[in-house]
């Protein structure tokens, strides 16, 4: 059972535009979550994180958005450049990361010109 | 620092070979993991260690699958014997934290079972 989903494989996003990329979770310990980009034949590198305690964490044009209520965590990106098109993952840990980082499945952003 | 090095990038296997996948983690990192990708699951979380003990192996999907981490600064993934369904790429990472400060992972070894 998928504990954190991310369910579009891919998104389309025109440079210049703001890239939406959406993560859900379905457990309620996790308390810390973080995006990773990973370009091909790379591993993936840290992006942002965002602790439960708020509600939206920012870092240059990367901003993070968590609605515990909803367990719903977005990635802001303003404006897309041609250099973000990577796939995103979204993960998540609980008891301080007790159990590791969960990960989606990943979304694959491509950004046009 | 070099960052976390896995070798070999990339494996062709036969079935029923045996293959070991290895790690070096950054200096200084306590906690290392092995994750497997895959088109169908994602990033799965294999096995962790901690000050080169293993802590949680529950991810490891069979008895083929074993490893081990004799020092700080090395670790290996054993798979013995191989099976196609086994064709993945397998990333390494390692952290100074277990999931606050997030991961740096390897660049991956992307392993082909015929």
């Amino acid at each position: 059972d998928q504990q954190v989903k991310q369910n579009s494989p891919s998104l389309s996003v025109q440079e210049g535009r703001i890239s939406i990329l959406n993560c859900d979770y379905t457990n309620s310990m996790f308390d810390y979550f973080l995006w990773y980009k990973k370009y091909p034949a790379e591993g993936p590198t840290f992006l942002i994180s965002i602790s439960s305690i708020k509600d939206k964490n920012e870092d240059g044009r990367f901003t993070v958005f968590l609605n515990k209520s909803a367990k719903h965590l977005s990635l802001h990106i303003v404006p897309s450049q041609p250099g973000d098109s990577a796939v995103y993952f979204c993960a998540a840990s609980a008891w301080g990361g007790a159990d590791g980082l969960t990960f989606g499945k990943g979304t694959h952003l491509i950004i046009q010109p | 620092d070099a960052g976390v090095i896995q070798s070999p990038r990339h494996e062709v296997t036969e079935m029923g070979q045996e293959v070991t996948l290895r790690c070096k983690p950054i200096s200084g990192h306590d906690y290392l993991f092995w994750y497997r990708q895959t088109m169908m699951r994602g990033l799965e979380l294999l096995i962790y260690f901690n000050n080169n003990v293993p802590i949680d192996d529950s991810g490891m999907p069979e008895d083929r699958f074993s490893a081990k981490m004799p020092n700080a600064s090395f670790s290996t993934l054993k798979i013995q014997p191989s099976e196609p369904r086994d064709s993945a790429v397998y990333f390494c990472a390692s952290s100074s934290d277990r999931g606050g400060n997030g991961y740096t992972f390897g660049s991956g070894t992307r392993l082909t079972v015929v």
